[in-house]
C-alpha cells in the first residue's frame, strides 16, 4: 500500500535552515508529482511547493518563494524540502502528499506530517 | 491567483439530519475541485474529486456537486464520526493549489 513518511521536523532558531524528507513506497514514486502542502496551529491548508514526476519541473508558493527548493531522488523513492532563512510564520505541520491520478491534482495520499517550530 | 471561500465556518447539526458546506471560487475551475475531511490530529482525507466522484473508501452519505464556481459538499444522515473540519481545493489554475479556509462540523 502508498506510504508517505515524513523525517526531519524539530525546533529550528528564526534564520536558519531545515531540510525535510519524505521516504515513499507502494508506488511507482517516479511517475507521480509530489507536493508539499503546510498547515500552521489551528489554521487551513496551504499549498507549499511541487516537482514533477522526472523532477525538471518545479512550482513554489510566492509566500515563500526564493527560501524554498523541492528536489526528489528517485532512486531513494524520496521527496525532499530545503527550507532557507526560516521565519516564525513558517510554523507548521508540513504534510508531504501525492496526486490520486497523475492528471488530477486533488491529494489521496498524505504522510503524517512533520511539525516545523521556529523559535529562539 | 483563485480564492476559495467557504461558508459557513461554524455549521452544528443533530445527528442524523442532513449538513450542506458550500465552497465559493474567484475563478471558474470546470469541475476541478476537491473536499477533504480532517480531523484533529490526523491529515486530511480525500473524500470527494472532480467535484462530484467519491474517492475510494468515503462513505455513499458523501455527496458533491456544482461547477464553474460554486460547489456544494452534502452529508446526509450525520453521524458522529463525521465531526471534523471540511476544505475544499481548487486544481484547476495552478500554481497555486488553493484552499478554502475550512468549515467545522459540529454534531449536536
Amino acid at each position: 500500500q502508498v506510504q508517505l513518511v515524513e523525517s526531519g521536523g524539530g525546533v529550528v532558531q528564526p534564520g536558519r535552515s531545515l531540510r525535510l524528507s519524505c521516504a515513499a513506497s507502494g508506488f511507482t514514486f517516479s511517475s507521480y508529482a509530489m507536493h508539499w502542502v503546510r498547515q500552521a496551529p489551528g489554521k487551513g491548508l496551504q499549498w507549499v511547493a511541487v516537482i514533477s514526476f522526472d523532477g525538471t519541473n518545479k512550482y513554489y508558493a510566492d509566500s515563500m518563494k526564493g527560501r524554498l527548493t523541492i528536489s526528489r531522488d528517485s532512486s531513494r523513492n524520496t521527496l525532499f524540502l530545503q527550507m532557507n532563512n526560516l521565519r516564525a510564520e513558517d510554523t507548521a505541520v508540513y504534510y508531504c502528499a501525492r496526486q490520486l491520478y497523475s492528471d488530477t491534482g486533488a491529494y489521496y495520499y498524505w504522510g503524517q506530517g512533520a511539525l516545523v517550530t521556529v523559535s529562539s | 491567483e483563485i480564492v476559495m471561500t467557504q461558508s459557513p465556518a461554524t455549521l452544528s447539526v443533530s445527528p442524523g439530519e442532513r449538513a450542506t458546506l458550500s465552497c465559493r471560487a474567484s475563478q471558474s475551475l470546470n469541475s476541478n475541485l476537491a473536499w477533504y475531511q480532517q480531523r484533529p490530529g490526523q491529515a486530511p482525507r480525500l473524500l470527494i474529486y472532480g467535484a462530484s466522484t467519491r474517492a475510494t473508501g468515503t462513505p455513499a452519505r458523501f455527496s458533491g456537486s456544482g461547477s464553474g464556481t460554486e460547489f456544494t459538499l452534502t452529508i446526509s444522515s450525520l453521524q458522529s464520526e463525521d465531526s471534523a473540519v471540511y476544505f475544499c481545493q481548487q486544481y484547476n489554475n495552478w500554481p497555486p493549489y488553493t484552499f478554502g479556509q475550512g468549515t467545522k462540523l459540529e454534531i449536536k
